[in-house]
């Protein structure tokens, strides 16, 4: 089974507001990364976070680790319509990669 | 810089037929990537190469499934005889990784969309 399971499966939400998605994963990994899809452009990574690292910031993404719970969230603030997309995080354990279920996004204008 | 190319896009093919998947990476990325994605799902990795050596093929289908990187640049991905639940999106992607487990992004292909009859 995949490594990284991502909640929630679906998220809508308006223009504007926060939206946070989480990561669990099961083994000791590397470094964690997220990544978008959308029909139009493919799957785009967003931003790595190592294990030695809690949180990062890119833009509007934050992303937090923690390596105690074995998690990882995404919050992309003031959403904007062009951020509905699939997200997916990947974990990188050394040597295997695996990609998560992903988040479904949906901004409403 | 060009991004990662792969051909063909698209690919219908009947059941027990064969069927090939090329991919070209960044120029200077030493690691190449295979996935699967089915709809809905995330990719899975199929195989992994750094330079023309295998990282990971353990979830590759090998009594169906091949894959080669002869001279560590492009790559090709074959399905022998494809079965129905083969249908999916198969992904390319590369990453500068000079070592495996690297800390390094991974860019990837538009994909070719295989529809098996």
């Amino acid at each position: 089974s995949q490594q990284g399971e991502e909640d929630p499966q679906a998220l809508s939400i308006q223009e504007g507001e926060n939206a946070t998605m989480n990561c669990s994963y099961k083994t000791s990994i590397n470094n964690l990364q997220w990544y978008r899809q959308n029909s139009g452009r493919g799957l785009v990574h967003l931003i790595l976070i190592r294990s030695n690292e809690r949180e990062k910031h890119s833009g509007r993404l934050r992303v937090t680790l923690d390596t105690s719970k074995k998690s990882s969230s995404l919050l992309i603030t003031a959403s904007r319509a062009a951020d509905t997309a699939s997200y997916f995080c990947a974990t990188d354990d050394f040597n295997k990669f695996y990609f998560g279920s992903g988040t479904k996004l949906n901004v409403k204008p | 810089e060009a991004g990662v190319a792969q051909s063909p896009r698209y690919k219908i093919i009947e059941k027990r037929q064969s069927v090939a998947f090329w991919c070209n990476p960044i120029s200077g990325h030493a690691t190449l990537y295979w996935y699967q994605q089915i709809l809905g799902q995330g990719p899975k990795l199929l195989i992994q190469f750094q330079n023309n050596g295998v990282v990971d093929d353990s979830q590759l289908p090998k009594d169906r499934f091949s894959a080669e990187r002869l001279k560590g640049v492009d790559s090709t991905l074959k399905i022998q005889p494809a079965k129905l639940e083969d249908s999916a999106v198969y992904l390319c992607a590369s990453s500068y990784s000079p070592v495996a487990g690297g800390n390094n992004e991974q860019f990837f292909g538009p994909g070719t969309r295989l529809t098996v009859l």
